[in-house]
């Protein structure tokens, strides 16, 4: 079937890199994405990565695929007060045409 | 430039009552649209999506309705609301290729008292 797990909470430092963690089932999925949701606001695209590709860097985000153990990874540098938000993995996968399918969220918090 | 359109963006509506809540977008045509819940403190649940006019699928049993009136109308409604029923509602929309994911609406914070 088909699920995407990622942990609930994630706190850490300002300036300090977060790093938030995912893991996908469905390994013939295509795209893997990475969602922010601010406080009260609906979700927006951060990133996505295609499934024939092993790293993607944009500015401060760095997202990190392992097909093999099915595992996505998004990693932020210099994690600032404005980071603070619910961060949604989701995949596409093949046998779902037309679905993305989300995880439960990551809350992250910065610590001053 | 496509734009998607979610209202009211907070509801507090008594148990029994009826609910309607429409998503529009701007700018494309024939998009795949979804609406999803997101209850207190939790993860995103797909409730409906649709493919084109009147093509509505339904992903889990429960007291919610969608409809599909226009191309780039959908709508979420309910004849008795529960109390069950609070949750935080988002509308998204794909172009059908997935490489850009989904783009989300604003969400719709629905309060049943």
């Amino acid at each position: 079937g088909e699920d995407v797990e990622q942990s609930l909470f994630l706190s850490v430092r300002e300036g300090d890199s977060s790093v938030i963690n995912c893991t996908y089932t469905d390994s013939s999925s295509t795209y893997l994405y990475w969602y922010k949701q601010e406080p009260g606001a609906g979700l927006q695209l951060l990133t996505y990565i295609f499934s024939n590709m092993d790293m993607k860097q944009d500015q401060r985000l760095t997202v990190l695929l392992n097909k093999k153990d099915k595992h996505l990874s998004l990693r932020i540098a210099d994690t600032q007060t404005g980071d603070s938000a619910i961060y949604f993995c989701a995949e596409s996968p093949y046998s779902s045409a037309s679905k993305i399918i989300f995880g439960s969220g990551t809350r992250l918090s910065i610590r001053p | 430039s496509q734009t998607i359109h979610q209202w009211p963006a907070t509801l507090v509506q008594p148990v029994g009552s009826p609910l309607s809540l429409e998503c529009t977008v701007e700018g494309t045509s024939n998009p795949n649209l979804y609406w999803y819940r997101q209850a207190a403190g939790r993860g995103l649940q797909l409730l409906f999506y649709s493919v084109g006019i009147g093509q509505i699928s339904s992903e889990v049993p429960q007291n919610l309705s969608a409809s599909r009136p226009q191309d780039r109308q959908f709508i979420l409604s309910s004849k008795k609301l529960l109390l069950s029923d609070s949750g935080f509602y988002l509308c998204a929309w794909s172009q059908g290729a997935e490489i850009y994911g989904y783009t989300f609406g604003s969400g719709t914070r629905l309060t049943v008292v």
